[in-house]
């Protein structure tokens, strides 16, 4: 299995205002995600991390909105860009390897914006 | 975005008694996985599944693989407090390399 930490845990924001939020892996693994968790609601995937180049985004999310970095196999980062009340969501990091078919899920972000 | 239909909802039981839920969906699916979510936590993988008709245990839990490939199922035998959380379902169809479709939950309370 893999070890993920995210950063911030939570934050709370004003809206129009923007959001990054960090995943670390302790190991490198082939694939990571973003998912998107609103409240008392399932997960949602908003797209796969490339490293080295530009996000797969799943139907509903942009680039624009949700800009993500993976520079390297242990890391990745998503941006919430102008956020809105809407945006109100735990953020779930989430990684897979070639190595085991099981996937793991980071502790959350829980963003609030006001 | 897609979800499978997960069943029941919610659950309120008493301590010591068996729990069942289960996930349909419309497609086959090569993998199912069973996830369990503490409040202001991350999901928790339970079991994972990878062929049609698998049955397997993890301590109280045991989930199978449905021999249609379009369902699965879990169970929790003498359930305790430390039960209580909301369980998610997850599966990977057959075509969709890589990319998880979960179920809508549920929420199991547990009364000592």
């Amino acid at each position: 299995s893999a070890v993920i930490s995210q950063k911030p845990s939570r934050d709370i924001c004003q809206r129009g205002t923007s959001l990054t939020i960090q995943c670390q892996v302790d190991s490198q693994v082939t694939m990571m995600f973003w998912y998107r968790q609103q409240p008392g609601q399932s997960l949602t995937l908003i797209a796969t991390a490339n490293q080295g180049s530009e996000a797969t985004y799943e139907s509903g999310f942009v680039i624009d909105k949700f800009p993500i970095s993976r520079p390297n196999l242990t890391f990745s980062t998503l941006t919430v860009s102008n956020m809105s009340p809407e945006d109100s969501s735990i953020y779930l990091c989430s990684v897979r390897d070639r190595s085991y078919n099981e996937q793991f899920f980071g502790p959350g972000t829980r963003l609030t914006v006001l | 975005g897609q979800q499978l239909n997960q069943s029941p909802q919610s659950m309120f039981i008493q301590e010591g008694e068996d729990v069942s839920m289960n996930c349909t969906s419309s497609s086959i699916f090569n993998t199912w996985l069973w996830y369990k979510q503490d409040p202001g936590e991350g999901p928790v993988l339970l079991i994972a599944l990878y062929k049609a008709g698998e049955l397997t245990s993890n301590g109280r839990l045991t989930a199978q693989f449905g021999i249609t490939r379009k369902d699965s199922f879990l169970n929790i035998s003498a359930s305790i407090p430390s039960d209580v959380g909301i369980y998610f379902c997850a599966g990977q169809r057959v075509g969709a390399t890589n990319k998880l479709i979960f179920g809508t939950g549920t929420l199991l309370a547990v009364q000592p």
